[in-house]
């Protein structure tokens, strides 16, 4: 799978909205953008997942550029229980590839 | 739904001892995978099943790490001889694959620590 990049950490303030990026600029045109969460001492916890268009669900937003080049995760209103680990991975939409590379992902703190 | 079941939730050991953990997928899923999680870093995968098949291991996977799913529901993953550096978050995930947008979901891992 092709390799994604993510800033380490991010803040945000509580009820603000967040934006988490993560660039992307080998992938495929066959592969999917998924997001996941890790909250602390739990397994990691499906957000959602795109090809081209942007996708919303409950539970976030995901922004894909035009060029599929890099993404965002859009949370439009952090609460406390939003701070987690947040790893952009990509998935080849083949037979045969299924691993998960995760990566560090991005550490989200939200300030109360 | 009740999720993916690990246990036990944590086991200690001593170096050298053999341990074993449990994964209870998803009712009806038909793959169930493996990945090792230590401190700071993301998940790594080790292997993954599609129903009682092993279709593919990672290198991280020594020989001395050995995972069955003998009916095709639940799985167990044994580590041999343990050594210091085993000690990590043992995570299993299951999906009901027909292409991979489907999700994986997780349970809450097993944490090994060797002593």
């Amino acid at each position: 799978d092709a390799k994604t990049t993510q800033p380490n950490s991010m803040e945000s303030n509580e009820e603000e909205p967040v934006h988490l990026p993560c660039n992307h600029s080998t992938i495929s045109g066959t592969d999917y953008i998924h997001w996941y969460r890790q909250l602390p001492s739990q397994g990691p916890e499906y957000v959602i997942h795109g090809l081209t268009s942007n996708v919303n669900n409950r539970m976030a937003s995901l922004a894909i550029a035009e060029d599929r080049k890099s993404s965002t995760l859009i949370l439009h209103r952090a609460t406390l229980r939003d701070a987690a680990v947040y790893y952009c991975i990509l998935r080849r939409r083949i037979i045969g590839a299924n691993q998960f590379y995760f990566g560090t992902g991005t550490s989200l703190t939200v300030i109360p | 739904d009740t999720g993916v079941s690990q246990n036990p939730r944590h086991k200690i050991t001593k170096r050298g001892q053999n341990v074993t953990f449990r994964c209870d997928p998803i009712s009806e899923h038909n793959r169930l995978y493996w990945y090792r999680q230590t401190l700071g870093q993301g998940p790594e995968f080790l292997t993954y099943f599609q129903n009682e098949a092993q279709l593919e291991k990672s290198r991280l996977l020594s020989d001395r790490f050995s995972a069955e799913r003998p009916k095709g529901s639940f799985s167990t993953l044994e580590i041999q001889r343990t050594e210091q550096g085993d000690s990590a978050m043992y995570l299993c995930a299951s999906q009901l694959y027909s292409g991979n947008r489907q999700p994986q979901h997780f349970g809450d891992g097993t944490r090994l620590s060797i002593l």
